[in-house]
């Protein structure tokens, strides 16, 4: 099936520093990337729709200049979260949806756990 | 408003077969699916339905149907690795997945 890796698995860094977290489709063409945060024993929590070439279509209550996504090719998505804090501590999921017949499937990155000091 | 409702926990027993339902009101249907996620890991794919009827892959099955707004997932021969939580998620008209806040599976010997 399709692939899509996401890079770092983990990152740990200090309040107030910026993280970029990248999601990649590596064998198939993604117009659609989704960003995910997930607590724990909590259900994913859809956070952007990124699509190639244009803005990020942002969920309610989801910070624009918080969490920057762009999209600039078919194949790589970046969330960028700005001046980490402790409480951005989070798991981390890019999905994308492509890989042939578009049946609507997702194919989801590895995760990035993300904690903030 | 569109909802998806699923258990939140389940516990069953290794060896046993157990069901996981999901109920979907939604603007639309473009087909629904059941993904499998450890505590931890990503949501690996598990199956879709976009017809009513049972599709079979080994030892998971999942059922639809589309005039009920209900879909169940169907595990036998449960071992411990099938502790997991199990992702319910239903494409709207507009191939917008909605999600299910997912059921823990608790397998116990």
């Amino acid at each position: 099936g399709a692939v899509v890796s996401q890079h770092p698995s983990w990152v740990i860094c200090k309040s107030g520093t910026s993280v970029k977290i990248e999601c990649r489709s590596l064998d198939f063409q993604a117009t659609t990337m989704f960003w995910y945060r997930q607590f724990p024993k909590q259900s994913l929590m859809l956070m952007a729709t990124s699509n190639e070439g244009s803005k990020a279509t942002y969920e309610q209550g989801v910070e624009k200049d918080k969490f920057l996504i762009n999209h600039a090719s078919l194949t790589l998505s970046t969330l960028t979260v700005t001046s980490a804090h402790p409480e951005d501590s989070s798991f981390y999921i890019c999905s994308a949806k492509g890989g042939g017949e578009d049946t609507g499937e997702l194919f989801f990155g590895e995760g990035s756990r993300l904690t903030v000091l | 408003g569109q909802n998806i409702d699923q258990p939140t926990e389940m516990t069953a027993t290794e060896g046993a077969i157990v069901q996981i339902n999901c109920t979907y009101q939604t603007s639309g249907f473009n087909g629904l699916f059941w993904y499998q996620q450890h505590a931890g890991e990503a949501p690996t794919f598990l199956s879709y339905n976009v017809l009513d009827g049972l599709e079979e892959k080994g030892r998971f099955s999942s059922f639809l149907s589309r005039s009920k707004g209900y879909s169940y997932l169907l595990l036998k021969e449960l071992q411990m690795k099938d502790s997991a939580s199990y992702l319910c998620a239903v494409l709207d008209s507009n191939y917008q997945l909605i999600w299910g806040a997912g059921t823990k599976l608790i397998i116990k010997p």
